[in-house]
């Protein structure tokens, strides 16, 4: 399995709504990611986690929390979310000493 | 410092023409450069990648030329495909940690037929 799987693949939520984004590897790699991808924008980091603790927090709000489960799985959960927020939102993962990056295909995330 | 800055924004070449996009970073402590390529609804997808202390790389189509002096680096896609439109990224990777990718702007490349 060469995948980093991502669902819901499209999501509209409310600004009062809580929900969460869900990321799956089975590659063994022991990086996740989540990044923030604006339209016509690269991809912009937003937390990094290594050996499931976190290890790079790029100054994002609090209304995006992270959790990593386990090595294999890595959420988004999401509160309070403004119009602004609305992106696609890729995960992606690395091991730990090399250079094999893997981006899922991302969520859409509309906040209405 | 931790800048990479990709050009042009975007690109038209005829079928069959060659590519080129070009990209220069000014943090030395970047120690590996990807290139990824990216289709509308889709995740980026690593395309090719090259080391600090290669001055080329070629993949197919696809070439990387890097000059560590310059701090430049370029994609050079030949005999370019209609299939080849699609942004692509430049991105410069550093350890704080763990690996932290720093993408250029993006490149919007349009073949056409």
């Amino acid at each position: 399995d060469t995948e980093v799987t991502q669902t819901p693949k499209h999501l509209v939520m409310g600004m009062t709504n809580k929900k969460s984004l869900k990321c799956e590897q089975h590659m063994g790699h022991r990086a996740m990611y989540w990044y923030k991808q604006k339209a016509k924008k690269p991809p912009e980091l937003m937390f990094v986690y290594s050996y499931e603790k976190l290890s790079i927090n790029e100054s994002v709000p609090s209304r995006f929390s992270p959790e990593c489960p386990n090595s294999s799985l890595l959420n988004l959960h999401l509160h309070a979310l403004q119009p602004e927020d609305s992106a696609l939102y890729l995960c992606a993962s690395s091991q730990g000493d090399s250079y094999g990056y893997t981006f899922g295909s991302g969520t859409r995330l509309t906040v209405v | 410092q931790q800048q990479v800055k990709q050009s042009p924004q975007s690109l038209i070449v005829q079928k069959g023409g060659i590519s080129i996009i070009n990209c220069a970073y000014e943090n030395t402590a970047f120690d590996y450069f990807p290139w990824y390529q990216q289709f509308p609804g889709k995740g980026p997808a690593l395309l090719i990648a090259i080391r600090p202390d290669v001055s080329e790389k070629k993949e197919g189509r696809f070439t990387i030329s890097f000059n560590k002096s310059a701090k430049q680096f370029s994609l050079h896609i030949m005999d370019s495909q209609p299939g080849d439109s699609a942004t692509y990224f430049c991105a410069a990777i550093i350890w704080r940690g763990a690996q932290k990718l720093v993408f250029g702007q993006g490149t919007r490349l349009t073949i056409n037929p």
